[in-house]
């Protein structure tokens, strides 16, 4: 299995470009979650879905879009970059238990 | 809101030495409890979990206890490997909503 797929790995983008991260998983996990992880701030929740079609905020949801159209897939979209938004972009998901599965991130890099 | 707090390191250490790297939470009600690892260049990997008080979670040597009167749920091992650099979350939660701490570097030289 492949688990929780993200792309791309890294990107560079000028101030108010737009683009979409990209997170696919093949668990059928009801649950999926973006996190940013930035140097000593841990990692903070951006916006996460408990099923398709349904979406919710996380602790710093503003600067980004999702939508959840199918269990499999949960893009994050920038529709207009920062550079506060230059940072390492986590997606996870989880069924049950609570126990998230990690991709192995995106390095964004806005300047 | 839920708040974990995690010592911050960085922890260097020797093979063979003993580590414990404090964690402790605020929540309301009884979270679960986790740790999660991150190898260089990786995502988090699950390390251990404890569901409720007084569980004991386990796994590669590393254990942490879920002690419900100090809040706490501190990560040890004893002793720790070159392998085991990393950096290291303690996070807790409950309905799908975790909440991450601000992550130890641990390096262990040979």
């Amino acid at each position: 299995n492949a688990g929780v797929t993200q792309t791309p790995k890294f990107q560079v983008l000028k101030t108010g470009q737009s683009m979409t991260l990209q997170c696919a998983q093949d668990m059928n996990h009801e649950y999926m979650s973006w996190y940013r992880q930035d140097p000593g701030m841990g990692l903070r929740l951006i916006h996460y879905s408990v099923g398709a079609g349904i979406t919710d905020q996380g602790e710093v949801p503003n600067g980004y879009n999702v939508s959840r159209s199918t269990t499999e897939d949960f893009p994050l979209r920038l529709l207009s970059a920062a550079p506060s938004q230059t940072s390492v972009y986590f997606c996870a998901s989880s069924s049950q238990g609570n126990t998230l599965h990690f991709g192995n991130g995106t390095r964004l890099t806005v300047t | 809101g839920n708040s974990v707090t995690q010592m911050e390191g960085p922890v260097t250490l020797s093979e063979e030495a003993f580590l414990t790297i404090n964690c402790t939470y605020t929540a309301t009600g009884y979270p679960s409890l986790f740790w999660y690892v991150q190898y260089p260049g990786e995502g988090l990997q699950l390390l251990l979990k404890a569901t409720k008080a007084d569980d004991k979670g386990s796994n590669k040597g590393f254990e942490a206890t879920y002690r419900k009167e100090t809040t706490s749920f501190h990560l040890e091992k004893g002793s720790v490997q070159v392998s085991d650099s990393a950096v290291y979350f303690c996070s807790g939660g409950s309905n799908y909503k975790l909440t991450f701490g601000k992550g130890t570097l641990l390096t262990v030289n040979p």
